[in-house]
């Protein structure tokens, strides 16, 4: 079965960096785009971005452009978001959610990860 | 960015009731909804997307309608595992945005 697993989360200092991972199973990862979406406690969901199945295209939402990158590494079966610049407000479950085509479309997701936590405090 | 707005915020409903959400968009959508359900300390789960196509394995009680700027979730009988909180997705244009959710709570 498909299986998306998040790690990489804990509690860092504003402005530092953090890199958050997604083990991805059950399929074959070099066939679908990848989504990073997050939710603050107790808060609503935000998309963060998503990248194309090969990595060529990504999106970013505009919280995270300049300060966030997402890659994927297809040797590993493994998406990554890399964080620089935290501020408390990126505070958040960070899921990793799989499209369920290849392309960088807008799509909606049909699988998710569990999450990992991300507090940014001092 | 596309706002999406949902209505109620939360809801009171009993086991076996019809519910309804609505999820109202800032913009013509064509049918590029999806419906999402998540219960506490969980990932959210798809139920619905393009509208109104219900995705494998979600129980039957749980349809889709609507397009262009206005959409619906009916639960055609709650269930007691129904009691969550239900998101709509738009994904007509990036940046992929969410309504705010509503709570199904129980009566």
């Amino acid at each position: 079965q498909v299986l998306l697993v998040e790690s990489g989360g804990g509690v860092v200092q504003p402005g530092r960096s953090l890199r958050l991972s997604c083990a991805a199973s059950g399929f074959t990862f070099n066939n679908h785009a990848m989504h990073w979406v997050r939710q603050a406690p107790g808060k609503g969901l935000e998309w963060v971005a998503v990248t194309s199945y090969d990595g060529t295209y990504k999106y970013y939402a505009d919280s995270a452009k300049g300060r966030f990158t997402i890659y994927r590494d297809k040797s590993r079966s493994t998406l990554f978001l890399q964080m620089t610049g935290l501020r408390g407000d990126d505070t958040a479950v960070y899921y990793c959610a799989r499209a369920p085509e290849s392309g960088y479309d807008p799509i909606y997701f049909d699988h998710w990860g569990q999450g990992t936590l991300v507090t940014v405090s001092s | 960015d596309i706002q999406l707005t949902q209505s109620p915020s939360t809801l009171s409903a009993s086991v076996g009731d019809r519910v309804t959400i609505t999820c109202r968009a800032s913009q013509t959508l064509s049918t590029w909804l999806a419906w999402y359900q998540q219960k506490p300390g969980k990932a959210p789960k798809l139920l619905i997307y393009r509208a109104s196509s219900l995705e494998s394995g979600v129980p039957s009680r749980f349809s889709g309608s609507g397009s262009g700027t206005e959409f619906t979730l009916t639960i055609s009988s709650l269930q007691p595992d129904d009691f969550a909180t239900y998101y709509c997705q738009q994904y007509n244009s990036y940046t992929l945005t969410f309504g705010g959710g509503t709570k199904v709570e129980i009566k």
